[in-house]
C-alpha cells in the first residue's frame, strides 16, 4: 500500500461548473478526513467518515459541497456551482483511529476556479 | 472552541544546528493530542510527531522531539541537525478527545528554511 492516493492532481474549472475529487485511503484505515488548505493557512476540516458513515461536518461545508464514502472505502468530494473562494488544497486523510501513529494526507487536489 | 497559534511565520537555520519552532494552543478541554505535520513543496502533510495531554515525558522521534509545557499551554518542535531536506512548511495542530470530536485544528504555519 504507498499510501493515500488523491485525484486529480490539479483540476481547473470555470465559475460555475461542478467538480468531483476522489481519495482512496490507506485500505486497513477505517477512518477518513476531507480539508481544505488556501494560501498561507493551515488545513481546515471539512468532513470526516468513520467506514461509510459521515459523522461530522464542517460549517465550512456549504449546501453546495457534498461528500461520500459508499462501502467504506475511497471517498468522494463533489463541489457544485464552484465559486472563485473554492480555489484551494483540497487535501484527504486517513487513519487507523489511534492518534499517535497520526493520520496519513494525500498530496492533495489543487483546484483553481477561474 | 479550539485554537492553534505559530507566531513565527518564517525562520532560518543553518544546517547542523538545532531549531526550535513554537506553538501554543489554547483549549479548556483537559483531554487533547497535539501534532507536528511538515509540508513539503509538493504539498503532502507528513506526520512528524504526537504528544498526548496525559503524557508524563517529552515526545521524541528521531531527531524531532516536542516540548511539552502543558502549564504554558505550549508545544514547542525541536528539530536537532537540521538538513537541507527539512526545509518546508509546519504545522502545528491539535486534536480534542472529548465526545466524537475528530478534526484537525492547525496553525498557520512556520517556513522553516535550512542554509549552507
Amino acid at each position: 500500500d504507498t499510501g493515500v492516493s488523491q485525484n486529480p492532481r490539479h483540476k481547473i474549472t470555470k465559475r460555475g461548473q461542478n467538480v468531483t475529487f476522489r481519495c482512496d485511503p490507506i485500505s486497513e484505515h477505517n477512518r477518513l478526513y476531507w480539508y481544505r488548505q488556501t494560501l498561507g493557512q493551515g488545513p481546515e476540516f471539512l468532513t470526516y467518515f468513520q467506514n461509510e458513515a459521515q459523522l461530522e461536518k464542517s460549517r465550512l461545508l456549504s449546501d453546495r459541497f457534498s461528500a461520500e464514502r459508499p462501502k467504506g472505502s475511497f471517498s468522494t468530494l463533489e463541489i457544485q456551482r464552484t465559486e472563485q473562494g473554492d480555489s484551494a488544497m483540497y487535501l484527504c486523510a486517513s487513519s487507523l483511529g489511534g492518534d499517535v501513529y497520526g493520520y496519513t494526507f494525500g498530496s492533495g487536489t489543487r483546484l483553481t476556479v477561474v | 472552541a479550539q485554537k492553534i497559534t505559530q507566531t513565527q511565520p518564517g525562520m532560518f537555520v543553518q544546517e547542523k544546528e538545532a531549531v526550535t519552532l513554537d506553538c501554543t494552543y489554547d483549549t479548556s478541554d483537559p483531554s487533547y493530542g497535539l501534532f507536528w505535520y511538515k509540508q513539503p513543496s509538493s504539498g503532502e502533510m507528513i506526520f512528524l510527531i504526537y504528544q498526548g495531554s496525559y503524557d508524563q515525558q517529552n515526545a521524541t522521534e528521531g531527531r524531532y522531539s516536542l516540548n511539552f509545557q502543558k502549564a504554558r499551554k505550549s508545544a514547542n518542535l525541536v528539530i536537532s541537525a537540521s538538513q537541507l531536506g527539512d526545509s518546508a512548511m509546519y504545522f502545528c495542530a491539535m486534536r480534542l478527545h472529548t465526545g466524537t470530536a475528530s478534526k484537525l485544528t492547525f496553525g498557520t504555519g512556520t517556513r522553516l528554511q535550512v542554509t549552507l
